[in-house]
């Protein structure tokens, strides 16, 4: 299957420091791409959906100044979480949709707030 | 809104036990399903899909199908090993916003398989 890749795979961060994580897609363009949270023994939570060249589609009660995601171009989408606090630790994984019914994951990104 | 029920876990089985994660959905319309599994340190692969009712979804030696009347979508491999170990995630796809689909998944079931 196609590779989608997340950087960094974990990252530490001081409570109101910003952090960006990178998802890129390298074997094929990807003009949508999914932004998900995962806590601890539970279920994937949609985030946002990703668009290439226009703004992201923001889920139900997830805050879009806080969470800003910029899908820049074909490969690449961003999260970057700002002024980020301890209940934003947490396993943020990214996919990419390639046509109906395929989406391929990227391994996530573990952040932690101090 | 749409939701997935899945069998909580953990689930701990011998090698080449049968193995059966029961999955049941709720939505609008006619979704497809998936099953995905997420091996350790390893992100979300897809194992098997099924797009319409009846359809059999099925890889690795795992199956499910697509049971409309009953909204199911039942995990079952005959023969587990080892490497089987991971989690399993059931999903839906909200096929309404086509090019735009989105996913709904259960929360996850661990299975770990002893020697």
């Amino acid at each position: 299957g196609a590779v989608v890749s997340q950087h960094p795979s974990w990252v530490i961060c001081k409570s109101g420091t910003s952090v960006k994580i990178e998802c890129r897609s390298l074997d094929f363009q990807a003009t949508t791409m999914f932004w998900y949270r995962q806590f601890p023994k539970q279920s994937l939570m949609l985030m946002a959906t990703s668009n290439e060249g226009s703004k992201a589609t923001y889920e139900q009660g997830v805050e879009k100044d806080k969470f800003l995601i910029n899908h820049a171009s074909l490969t690449l989408s961003t999260l970057t979480v700002t002024s980020a606090h301890p209940e934003d630790s947490s396993f943020y994984i990214c996919s990419a949709y390639r046509g109906p019914d395929t989406q391929y994951f990227g391994p996530g990104t573990r952040l932690t707030v101090l | 809104g749409n939701s997935v029920t899945q069998m909580e876990g953990p689930v701990t089985l011998s090698e080449e036990a049968f193995l059966t994660i029961n999955c049941t959905y709720t939505a609008t319309g006619y979704p497809s399903l998936f099953w995905y599994v997420q091996y350790p340190g390893e992100g979300l692969q897809l194992l098997l899909k099924a797009t319409k009712a009846d359809d059999k979804g099925s890889n690795k030696g795992f199956e499910a199908t697509y049971r409309k009347e009953t909204t199911s979508f039942h995990l079952e491999k005959g023969s587990v090993q080892v490497s089987d170990s991971a989690v399993y995630f059931c999903a839906l796809s909200d096929r309404s916003n086509f090019g735009n689909e989105k996913l709904t998944f259960g929360t996850g079931t661990r299975l770990t398989i002893i020697p």
